[in-house]
C-alpha cells in the first residue's frame, strides 16, 4: 500500500472555526491532491500541488486554502468552517509522469461542521 | 473541460449475475481511462486502466475496453460476488497545464446479494 496518512480521521467542529487537515506521504511523489466526496457529486477536486510551494485551485476551491512546505506534507485549511463543508475529504498522490499514472488515496477524513 | 459521466446507482444484483456499469467521457486530446473501487470506510484504489484506444484493462475478473469512437469505458464482470459490493468510479487523466490531474465520475454503488 502507498504510504499516505491523513489526520485526523474524524473531526467535529463548530461553524466559524478554523480547521486544518493534514496529508502525509512517504512515497516522495511530486503531485498531491485534496478531493471532497459528497453524495450525488462523487469526488471533486479542491486544490492540488505539483511541488513544494507550488499549488493551484481545483473546481471547488472557495473557502479552502492549502500549503505545501515539504514534499511529504500537504495541508488543507478551512479558514472559517461552514455547514456546507461537511464532507469526507480525501488526499491523493501521484507521480504524474504521464496520463497513465494512477493516483493513490488516503483513508479519508470525515469532517462534520455543526 | 474534461468530464466523466457514469450510470447512477445503486446497481443491485444477485451473486453470479453479469455486471455492466456504463461510463462515457469528454476530453480534449487522448486521455487515459481508469476504474477505481472504494470499499466501505476506505479510500479509492485502482481497479484497472487503459491508456490508448482499443486497449482492454482487466483485473480480478473485471474488464473495460477503451472505445474512442463512442468515448466510452464500460466496466463489466461476468459473475459478481458479494465481496464486489462497493462504489465504482470511472476516471480520466489528460494533460492540463502540464499536469495530469485525475477527473472522476460521480460513482456507482454496487450491491450484490447472496
Amino acid at each position: 500500500d502507498a504510504g499516505i496518512t491523513q489526520s485526523p480521521r474524524h473531526k467535529v467542529t463548530e461553524t466559524g472555526t478554523p480547521v486544518t487537515l493534514r496529508c502525509h506521504q512517504t512515497e516522495n511523489h511530486r503531485y498531491m491532491y485534496w478531493y471532497r466526496q459528497d453524495p450525488g457529486h462523487g469526488l471533486r477536486l479542491i486544490h492540488y500541488s505539483y511541488g513544494v510551494k507550488d499549488t493551484d485551485k481545483g473546481e471547488v476551491s472557495d473557502g479552502y486554502s492549502v500549503s505545501r512546505s515539504k514534499t511529504e506534507d500537504f495541508l488543507l485549511t478551512l479558514e472559517s468552517a461552514t455547514s456546507s463543508q461537511t464532507s469526507v475529504y480525501f488526499c491523493a498522490i501521484s507521480e504524474s509522469k504521464g496520463s497513465g499514472t494512477e493516483a493513490f488515496f488516503g483513508q479519508g477524513t470525515r469532517l462534520t461542521v455543526v | 473541460g474534461d468530464s466523466v459521466t457514469q450510470m447512477e446507482g445503486p446497481v443491485t444484483l444477485s451473486e453470479e449475475a453479469f455486471l455492466t456499469i456504463n461510463c462515457t467521457y469528454t476530453a480534449t486530446g487522448y486521455p487515459s481511462l481508469f476504474w477505481y473501487v472504494q470499499y466501505p470506510g476506505e479510500g479509492l484504489q485502482l481497479l484497472l486502466k487503459a491508456t490508448k484506444a482499443d486497449d482492454k484493462g482487466s483485473n480480478k475478473g473485471f474488464e473495460a475496453t477503451y472505445r474512442k469512437e463512442t468515448t466510452s469505458f464500460h466496466l463489466e464482470k461476468g459473475s459478481v460476488q458479494v465481496s464486489d459490493s462497493a462504489v465504482y468510479f470511472c476516471a480520466l487523466s489528460s494533460p492540463n497545464k502540464g499536469s495530469y490531474i485525475p477527473t472522476f465520475g460521480r460513482g456507482t454503488s454496487l450491491i450484490v446479494h447472496p
